[in-house]
């Protein structure tokens, strides 16, 4: 399977803990796009990077969130002390380069109690 | 801010029956996707349109951007059960993030 992986596919969390949320792209893709989606709503850009650097973080809370992608391995979305409101699903999507199409993961869905 | 706004936002209609979905913007986008969307799944990539104007065909789906490359419209003819999902319009500006519609919500009735 060359498609984008994302891990878990499902995550439950209590409030006031962490949440890391797991992203390989494609095959020959280093540019990764994470986006939020909440229920019934549609998705919402967060962050985009490519290898070791951070492109544009414009749609990330400015507290609590972080996000990287290092020269090795899968690219991680960080929520410390996670509130009920961060309950939703977060899609990870991959590109070739700037400007090419965006092919997306299954998303995690993240629960907190 | 840059806004799209999907119409309808819920679709419910009788198999064979044929039907639109428009996807409006007062901002100008270099390219516009649309997606489809299952229940917990991620969108999948259905089509691009890069060209004012521009018309593409896949089976029964007809995609076409607007001239000024604010809108887009997503036609079906002859819907099936299959065609039921989510279905969302995505506008690119440049290299980086896409912008999403709300999503149309289509059901398609036996």
């Amino acid at each position: 399977n060359a498609g984008v992986m994302q891990n878990p596919r499902h995550l439950v969390r209590r409030r006031g803990q962490e949440a890391r949320l797991r992203c390989s792209p494609m095959k020959g893709h280093s540019h990764v796009y994470w986006y939020r989606q909440l229920p019934e709503e549609g998705l919402k850009f967060m962050v985009y990077l490519q290898k070791e650097n951070i492109i544009d973080e414009s749609g990330m809370p400015k507290e609590r969130f972080s996000a990287e992608f290092p020269k090795e391995g899968p690219s991680i979305l960080r929520i410390q002390q996670v509130v009920r409101g961060d309950s939703a699903a977060y899609f990870c999507a991959s590109s070739p380069g700037p400007g090419y199409e965006q092919y997306f993961g299954p998303g995690t869905r993240l629960t907190v109690t | 801010t840059q806004l799209l706004e999907q119409s309808p936002q819920f679709l419910s209609i009788q198999e064979g029956e044929n039907l639109t979905v428009y996807c409006n913007s007062s901002s100008v986008f270099s390219s516009l996707q649309w997606y489809r969307q299952e229940p917990g799944e991620g969108p999948v990539l259905l089509v691009t349109v890069v060209t004012g104007g521009e018309v593409k065909k896949l089976k029964r789906l007809t995609f076409q951007f607007g001239d000024a490359r604010k809108d887009s419209s997503l036609h079906i003819t002859a819907a099936q059960p299959g065609d039921t999902g989510l279905y969302l319009c995505a506008g690119s500006q440049g290299a980086q993030k896409l912008v999403f519609g709300q999503g149309t919500r289509l059901t398609i009735n036996p």
